[in-house]
């Protein structure tokens, strides 16, 4: 059975502190790992992927995939209160047209 | 920019009835989903199609059928709506490839059935 874990929070973070969250996996097959932001009262959008062979830095966000751990976290630097969201995990197994979701973690950014 | 359009945003409807969701893209995607959204079970995905006319079942099928006659059209039916079919309705479109697996999400169709 494929899952995938996230912690609900609400995790609450400073304005311009690291807000770091974390998404377990549970299959080593998994190719792919997802991050999605979800506004309350919005649909999922993506902010960015990596492969299983790397980390990955997009302006604030960085990706980060832990394999011998089974986990992969997102950071945000300088968070601001607009980054307060639920933060969605996806993770894709190749040849397989889905992708297994986590419930997502509320974060609020406190100024 | 990708779009992906769903047919309402918000649907009341009564126990029994049938119910309609149509979504559409215009990025040429093969691969479309349903999914539903339920406060603290994340996503949970009804039925995909990766080309027309083929579909197949997700995580929870039971009490949906899909329809997918057009590429740029996917269509949820619930035949007989009952409550605890209350739900977000979320439908995704894709490329097919490994590069470009990123879902593309419409704004979501909330359905509350009395």
């Amino acid at each position: 059975q494929k899952e995938v874990e996230q912690n609900s929070g609400p995790l609450s973070v400073p304005e311009g502190a690291i807000a770091s969250l974390n998404c377990t996996y549970s299959d080593r097959g998994s190719q792919s790992f997802f991050w999605y932001r979800q506004y309350s009262g919005k649909s999922p959008e993506l902010i960015m992927f990596i492969y299983s062979n790397g980390d990955k830095e997009d302006g604030r966000f960085t990706a980060q995939l832990n394999k011998a751990s089974q986990y992969v976290s997102l950071l945000i630097r300088d968070s601001q209160p607009s980054d307060s969201a639920t933060y969605l995990c996806a993770v894709k197994w190749d040849s397989n047209y889905q992708l297994i979701w986590g419930a997502g973690t509320k974060l609020i950014i406190k100024p | 920019d990708v779009k992906v359009t769903q047919s309402s945003r918000y649907l009341v409807k009564r126990t029994g009835e049938k119910v309609f969701l149509e979504c559409v893209q215009d990025m040429d995607h093969e691969n479309m989903f349903w999914y539903r959204q339920d406060p603290g079970l994340g996503l949970r995905l009804i039925y995909f199609s990766y080309d027309v006319k083929m579909k197949e079942k997700g995580d929870i099928p039971e009490g949906y059928s899909v329809s997918r006659e057009k590429k740029e059209r996917f269509s949820l039916i619930l035949e007989s709506a009952s409550t605890n079919q209350t739900s977000m309705y979320l439908c995704a479109s894709t490329n097919r490839g490994r590069s470009t697996d990123t879902q593309y999400f419409g704004p979501g169709t909330r359905l509350t059935v009395l």
